[in-house]
């Protein structure tokens, strides 16, 4: 019963370097989304996918970058790390029509840029 | 833009007592989520409200919606020191291109003994 995982839980990049964090969800949920969430804040959308082969943008989306190509995986992208992207990301997943239900959280990936 | 804040941001209580965490929001919607974080932690689903009027409870928790105020409330009883944590509301946002949570900035809840 994995549910929706994410790698790597934590990392450190230095400023200009790249680096890919993965999300897999095994639920079959169409829906996936990439958030933010910066010490005391609430959660900010980056960027989400209604289906494989689509993606739009959130709210804070510039410096990052997905991709969809299989249902079950929804990558994020930092192509040139800055300080301002320290934060905890979480993946989320969910199958709108099957009664409304939640969205399902990942345990996070803990970012530091320095 | 939609805009979803709740009050209070901070929360002390002593463990026995009643309160109420409210989240309002700036669009018209008719779904709306809590959900709790523990430190260092993921989001834990609480209650799901689909339409003006809904109510849930789950122990000591109870949420409700009035989709015309575009309110909704959690209250709490009789606080145990296990329900300290983080709330967040979240309001959902159907558009053409999908679903999308926009998320309240939190209520940091300490019951204290």
């Amino acid at each position: 019963n994995a549910g929706v995982t994410q790698t790597p839980k934590f990392r450190i990049l230095k400023i200009g370097q790249s680096m890919t964090l993965q999300c897999a969800q095994d639920m079959n949920h169409n829906y996936m989304y990439w958030y933010r969430q910066d010490p005391g804040m609430g959660l900010k959308l980056i960027y989400y996918s209604v289906g494989a082969g689509i993606t739009d943008k959130g709210e804070v989306p510039n410096g990052y970058n997905v991709s969809r190509s299989t249902t079950e995986d929804f990558p994020l992208r930092l192509e040139l790390a800055a300080p301002s992207q320290t934060s905890v990301y979480f993946c989320a997943s969910s199958f709108p029509g099957q009664g409304n239900q939640p969205q399902h959280f990942g345990d996070g990936t803990r970012l530091s840029i320095l | 833009e939609l805009k979803v804040e709740q009050n209070p941001l901070f929360l002390s209580m002593q463990e026995g007592k009643n309160y109420t965490i409210y989240c309002n929001y700036s669009t018209t919607s008719d779904r709306l989520y809590w959900y709790r974080q523990d430190p260092g932690k993921s989001l834990e689903s609480l209650f799901v409200l689909l339409s003006n009027g809904a109510v849930k409870q789950e122990g000591r928790l109870m949420a409700s919606l009035d989709t015309k105020a575009r309110l909704s409330t959690l209250h709490i009883t009789a606080a145990v020191h296990d329900l300290s944590a983080t709330y967040f509301c979240a309001v959902d946002i159907r558009e053409t291109s999908g679903s999308r949570l926009t998320f309240g900035e939190g209520t940091q809840l300490t019951v204290n003994p």
